[in-house]
This record gives C-alpha cells, sequence and structure tokens, in this order.
C-alpha cells in the first residue's frame, strides 16, 4: 500500500488481558516508530526501530510493553496485563532514513481497556 | 517546564481568514522543525518541514522558524474550511526522539 497500514483500528480489552497492536510500514522505510496519544495531547514517543532492532526504547513506559520486528518491515506492539491508563491512541510512523528525515504516520490503533 | 509549549486553543476563524499557529520550545540543540496537521480519528500528516531559520512556503502555508528565540510558526493564508483540523507542531535533534506540542485545534467557519 501507499502509506503505513495498522491494524486493528479499534481495539476494546478487558483490564488483565494481552493485546498485539501490527504496524506495516511504508515499503523499504528502514526506520519505524510507535507513538502514543492520549486525548487531547500530542503524540508521545514509546520505541524505535532501525532494521530489526530498537535502536531506542526509552519511551516505553514499563515492562508490560513490548515491541518486534523480527524481518525489518512489519512491527507488533504488545501489551501485557492492560490496564485502564493504557487507553489510548498507538501510532506507527516510518521514515526513509532515521535521522533527520519527516516520519509518515499511519492511522492508529485506538486501544480501549474497560 | 515542556520542551515543547504549544497553546492547544481551540481556535475558530472565518472562512479567507489568515491563521496564525505557534510553538515554543526550551532545547536549543532542536535542529528539526515540523507542521503535522491531524483530522479527527487519522494519523497526523506532515505539512511542513525545516531545519533552519527562516521561512518556508508552500501554497498557503508558511512556515517560519526563529531559533534566536526559540518559536516557530505555522500561517494559513485564505483559510478553508477543510483546514479545520489540528495542528501539531514537532521538533526533534534526530528524528529519534521527536517532540510534539499538545497540538491546536482550529476550525474554520464557512
Amino acid at each position: 500500500g501507499a502509506g503505513v497500514s495498522q491494524t486493528p483500528s479499534n481495539k476494546v480489552t478487558e483490564k488483565g488481558k494481552y493485546v498485539e497492536l501490527r504496524c506495516d510500514p511504508i515499503s523499504g522505510h528502514t526506520a519505524l516508530y510507535w507513538y502514543r496519544q492520549s486525548l487531547g495531547q500530542g503524540p508521545e514517543f514509546l520505541i524505535y526501530f532501525q532494521g530489526t532492532g530498537a535502536a531506542d526504547d526509552s519511551g516505553l513506559p514499563n515492562d508490560r510493553f513490548f515491541a518486534v520486528r523480527p524481518e525489518g518491515s512489519v512491527s507488533t506492539l504488545k501489551i501485557q496485563r492492560t490496564e485502564r491508563g493504557d487507553s489510548a491512541v498507538y501510532l506507527c510512523a516510518s521514515s526513509s532514513q532515521g535521522s533527520g528525515s519527516p516520519l509518515h504516520f499511519g492511522n492508529g490503533t485506538r486501544l480501549t481497556v474497560t | 517546564q515542556k520542551e515543547v509549549e504549544q497553546d492547544p486553543g481551540p481556535l475558530s476563524v472565518p472562512e479567507g481568514a489568515i491563521v496564525s499557529l505557534n510553538c515554543t520550545y526550551s532545547n536549543s540543540a532542536f535542529q528539526y522543525f515540523m507542521w503535522y496537521r491531524q483530522y479527527s480519528r487519522k494519523g497526523p500528516e506532515l505539512l511542513m518541514y525545516t531545519y533552519s531559520s527562516g521561512n518556508k512556503e508552500d501554497g498557503r502555508f508558511t512556515a517560519q522558524v526563529d531559533k534566536s528565540s526559540k518559536y516557530i510558526s505555522l500561517f494559513i493564508r485564505d483559510s478553508q474550511p477543510s483546514d479545520s483540523a489540528t495542528y501539531l507542531c514537532a521538533i526533534t535533534y534526530n528524528n529519534n526522539d521527536m517532540r510534539f506540542g499538545a497540538g491546536t485545534r482550529l476550525t474554520v467557519k464557512p
């Protein structure tokens, strides 16, 4: 596809459950980012991949959050033991080079933890 | 103090008005400056991108960066109802740690 694709677009889960959120970046983009956006706020950085490796995971809030990108393309953000405070829109972005290249965002996954 | 400050608005203007959106930042090491537009339930869409002080124009949009004052602006000329969205400023050292403002919600009334 032409842009960053994220699935599912909406996810409702119960507190304590495990969820996986998927991101398909723009073809050929080596850098991939996950952000979290709460209502009325700008996106907050979670993790950055360059290729297959997590180059910077300093934004992950705690060890319940984990992300992988095993083949350097699709990425999955995994949240264990979800809490109501995890409810937010999770945005994925990709860029062609990383440093200095603008980010292209997907439409996000809206996660609601009940 | 937040690293990037942006007035969340909301801002409401009549069609055809000139809109001015602003952000301030605290760290002079930031070197890349961007404006994103975000429609409801959509991801941010890149509007303008610059890395130097001065003005950059693209159609009805002008981005302005003043590094000495740590101040960036986005001007929209001849605003249209389709410009109604949330506008986010974004600032980074190297893309790996991009900092966003809270976003300004703009409504352009026909």
